[in-house]
């Protein structure tokens, strides 16, 4: 079955350390976004995707990185820069330019929290 | 960044009632509008893309209506059931590439 697969689910680290959250989706898809999530709070973007070796700044880039070296994975890197890395990370993916028709599909996350 | 507002942010259902909440949007530059169903421990999964003023769309139980001209669109439950309970999320296409702005959310519990 196609879709997106987020590893770890719950990840723990130390203030100071770089951790990368993997993302993988053999769906095809070029389009690959990452969000974070905050209670009450809704989805913020993190970085996205649009096509393999270019992404883009979201609205809260600050204290991330990304890179795109293949089409299926799109690993996201919260660096010691980002002040306030405990939360919840979601990746997704979507047809490029037919997101107004399909939708993006999502994975199921992962927890991160600094201790 | 463009505001897309959801009410209410909670409720609660009794299983058998139907039930309905808001999306709220900038109306200017409109390219789509989509919802999600976020259940716990599950990924967001896609109700509906909406792309047209006066859309309705429909899935089993479950309806979504758009106003592009005054920025909203409503969603509709009928006859909730216990397996309807969870966050439906609105979010709005804000650019040509498909960037989506998410609301906060409205989390659905249906009690028996």
């Amino acid at each position: 079955d196609g879709g997106i697969t987020q590893s770890p689910k719950y990840l723990f680290r130390k203030e100071g350390q770089n951790v990368t959250l993997s993302c993988e989706q053999n769906l095809n898809h070029d389009a690959m976004y990452w969000y974070r999530q905050d209670p009450g709070q809704g989805l913020r973007l993190i970085y996205y995707s649009q096509i393999v070796n270019d992404f883009q700044k979201g609205d809260i880039a600050e204290g991330y990185s990304v890179s795109r070296e293949k089409k299926e994975s799109f690993p996201l890197t919260v660096t010691s820069a980002q002040k306030n890395p405990t939360a919840f990370y979601l990746c997704a993916s979507s047809i490029r330019g037919q997101q107004a028709n399909y939708g993006y599909t999502f994975g199921s996350g992962t927890r991160l929290t600094v201790v | 960044i463009l505001n897309v507002e959801q009410s209410p942010q909670s409720l609660h259902v009794q299983e058998g009632d139907s039930t309905n909440f808001t999306c709220s949007f900038p109306s200017s530059n409109f390219y789509a509008l989509h919802w999600y169903r976020w259940e716990t421990a599950k990924s967001p999964e896609a109700l509906f893309v909406m792309t047209l003023n006066g859309d309705e769309k429909k899935k089993g139980r479950i309806s979504a209506t758009l106003n592009t001209k005054e920025g909203y669109s409503y969603l509709y439950i009928k006859g909730s059931q216990p397996e309807d309970s969870a966050t439906y999320l609105c979010a709005q296409v804000v650019d040509s590439w498909g960037k989506l702005q998410f609301g906060a959310g409205t989390q659905v519990v249906v009690t028996p």
